[in-house]
């Protein structure tokens, strides 16, 4: 697709459920991030793919945390017995191989998916 | 530990003049630096980058300026327009291994028409 699609974008769920968040990245981007924005910071890191493998999943807070991407492509989060303090945007990301014109990889951000967690 | 800081949590600025936006960091390791700008409801754009062999990179309006000893970069937008209103990030990350970057907590910027 022409940009980084995620779903849904927006999510209300009660305590204790279990929710999956959905990121299409862009065609041809073989890493995939997930970040988490809660109110007034910055997006924290979760997990990034390279491929169908999760080349660091340091940020994932616990594991009610996991996150798939079984062909390459569309990646899920997927959180268990959701808490409170779980309430964000969770902003899915994709980069192309290689480096851009200045040697940085540039990611590509979606426009997230706010949750909510009642 | 914030790797990444932002210490202006808002900005304010007439059209026309000038916008600094700084960012500090405090490892040395990092490399790559990254702006991003992020409206209301939108994920963050990126804006300009910058390796740590250079000091300065400039894309039209956008500069930004690399202090490798300081540990501190920043960004200057010359003229500041009212469409620059929104959320700004720096994001640094190192070359080796992981491609993840921190992002700091950012600053709000404000034009004022």
């Amino acid at each position: 697709g022409a940009g980084v699609s995620q779903t849904p974008s927006n999510k209300v769920t009660e305590k204790g459920k279990y929710v999956e968040l959905r990121c299409d990245p862009i065609s041809g981007h073989t890493a995939l991030y997930w970040y988490r924005q809660s109110l007034g910071q910055g997006p924290e890191f979760l997990i990034y793919f390279q491929g169908t493998g999760a080349a660091d999943d340091s940020g994932l807070p616990n594991d009610r945390f996991f996150a798939v991407r079984p062909e390459g492509s569309v990646s899920t989060l997927k959180i268990q017995r959701t808490e409170r303090g779980d309430s964000a945007v969770y902003l899915c990301a994709s980069s192309s191989p290689g480096r851009g014109p200045s040697g940085a990889n540039v990611l590509t951000f979606g426009a997230g998916s706010r949750l909510t967690v009642l | 530990d914030q790797q990444v800081k932002q210490n202006s949590p808002s900005l304010s600025v007439q059209e026309g003049r000038i916008s600094i936006l700084n960012c500090d960091y405090t490892n040395s390791m990092f490399d790559y630096f990254l702006w991003y700008k992020k409206y209301p409801a939108e994920g963050p754009t990126f804006l300009i980058s910058i390796s740590s062999i250079k000091d300065k990179n400039e894309d039209g309006r956008f500069t930004v300026f690399l202090n490798k000893s300081a540990k501190h970069l920043s960004l200057h937008i010359v003229p500041s327009q009212p469409g620059d209103s929104a959320v700004y990030f720096c994001a640094a990350s190192g070359s080796s291994g992981t491609y993840k970057y921190i992002f700091g907590t950012g600053t709000r910027l404000k034009v004022l028409a």
